[in-house]
């Protein structure tokens, strides 16, 4: 079946400006996680949904970052105000039992 | 914050060689997965092994786990050119969010 897709694959935008990152997960998982990794580093854990219970934001990095997740499937990590700092992949993953899936992520470049 | 620190850094081999990559984390683990990631983009699940056990194999791959030195590596054996791209360990503590805690990882680069 189908995998983690993510859109767009690459964005560019300027600094100041908001963005928006989509990932449509693997049906049926009802945990999404979003990670942002930057240039040589391994992931950063931003937030995380689990069926119709509260998001944990314990990762998110500033307040200008939140995140959705509509009826339970496709999820939008919006980044408003873009800094130069928020350049980076950011990957979402869904999971099932102990193995999570990862999508091949968005890259951000913000100038 | 990242729990998990790799080593070495990078590594560069010839075909055919054996590749040995280190993991040292922190806290308690359930458990511990091996990604490998091409070109800085999607991860790949390569193995999970269980903080119950010490050893597991898959194919060319052999992961190792000493929770008490709370360390784990990973050996391809044999390795082949398509092998080259770094290497990731991540812990799942198996409480709350159960998100992945990952290490820095490794740059393998296999010389054809």
């Amino acid at each position: 079946g189908a995998g983690v897709s993510q859109s767009p694959s690459n964005k560019v935008t300027e600094k100041g400006k908001d963005v928006e990152l989509r990932c449509d997960p693997i049906s049926g998982h009802t945990a999404l996680y979003w990670y942002r990794q930057s240039l040589g580093q391994g992931l950063e854990f931003l937030i995380y949904f689990q069926g119709n219970s509260a998001p944990d934001k314990s990762g998110l990095p500033s307040d200008r970052f939140s995140a959705e997740r509509t009826g339970g499937s496709v999820s939008t990590l919006t980044i408003q105000r873009t800094q130069q700092e928020d350049s980076a992949v950011y990957l979402c993953a869904s999971r099932a039992l102990n193995e999570q899936f990862f999508g091949p992520g968005t890259r951000l470049t913000v100038l | 914050s990242q729990q998990g620190e790799e080593d070495p850094q990078a590594l560069s081999i010839q075909e055919g060689e054996n590749a040995t990559m280190n993991c040292s984390y922190k806290t308690s683990i359930n458990n511990l997965q091996w990604y490998r990631q091409n070109s800085g983009r999607g991860l790949v699940h390569l193995i999970l092994i269980r903080s119950n056990e010490r050893e597991k194999h898959s194919g060319r791959l052999r992961v190792t786990l000493d929770t008490s030195k709370k360390s784990s590596s990973l050996l391809i054996t044999a390795s082949r050119a398509a092998d080259t791209a770094s290497y990731f360990c991540a812990t799942d503590r198996d409480t709350g969010r159960r998100a992945l805690t990952f290490g820095s990882g490794t740059r393998l680069q296999v010389q054809p």
